[in-house]
């Protein structure tokens, strides 16, 4: 596609449940973001993925929350038991090359999540 | 530990004038520096990348300084119109691979 798509836009679950969120980069980009937004916050980092590279998952706030790539493909962010304080945006950005070479980051439009 | 700072949360300005909107950082040496818009309900949109060693960057309206002495960015944008109003979001970029991270972001309004 011409741009990042993220899916589902949104979603309501119900507290305990386990949400899977799913982003497809542009072509060809080598590297993928998730950021977290909470209402009227900024853009927490979650977990980047570079190519074969193992991915810095220092951003996961806790075991609850894992992330996937399928390659320079497809990402799953699994959030596990949700909690309510999970209830934000998850955002969703690829880049042509990786972090240290000043690639543009396009985002995708999130997917909000809410958990009742 | 690395923080960033926007300082002013909201921004009110009257069309026409000059925005001027502030990025400050601590404990980080980025090697490059840019700026996002952000509308309601949107992702992030890039707006200006400028480098370590560079002190200015201009586009169209948009302009942004790179001070690594006082660690801190200052983003204009000359002519305001209402249009411009959203929030802009400073990034921090480190030279080798580890993460980008994002300041809270300055709400601007242009008021007609």
């Amino acid at each position: 596609g011409a741009g990042v798509s993220q899916s589902p836009s949104n979603k309501v679950t119900e507290k305990g449940k386990d949400v899977e969120l799913r982003c497809d980069p542009i072509s060809g980009h080598t590297a993928l973001y998730w950021y977290r937004q909470r209402l009227g916050q900024g853009l927490e980092f979650l977990i980047y993925f570079q190519g074969n590279s193992a991915p810095d998952k220092s951003g996961l706030p806790s075991d609850r929350f894992s992330a996937e790539r399928t390659g320079e493909s497809v990402s799953t962010l699994t959030i596990q038991r949700t909690q309510q304080e999970d209830s934000a945006v998850y955002l969703c950005a690829s880049s042509l090359a990786g972090v240290g070479t000043g690639n543009t980051i396009y985002f995708g439009e999130g997917s909000w999540l809410t958990v009742v | 530990s690395q923080k960033i700072e926007q300082n002013s949360e909201a921004l009110n300005i009257q069309e026409g004038k000059t925005a001027t909107l502030t990025c400050n950082y601590t404990n980080y040496s980025p090697a490059y520096l840019q700026w996002y818009r952000q509308d309601p309900g949107r992702g992030p949109v890039f707006l200006l990348l400028i480098r370590e060693n560079e002190k200015e960057k201009r586009k169209e309206r948009l302009k942004v300084t790179f001070d690594t002495t006082l660690k801190q960015s200052l983003f204009h944008i000359t002519a305001s119109q209402p249009a411009d109003s959203a929030t802009y979001l400073c990034a921090l970029e480190p030279s080798s691979a580890s993460k980008i991270i994002f300041g809270s972001g300055t709400r601007l309004s242009i008021r007609p």
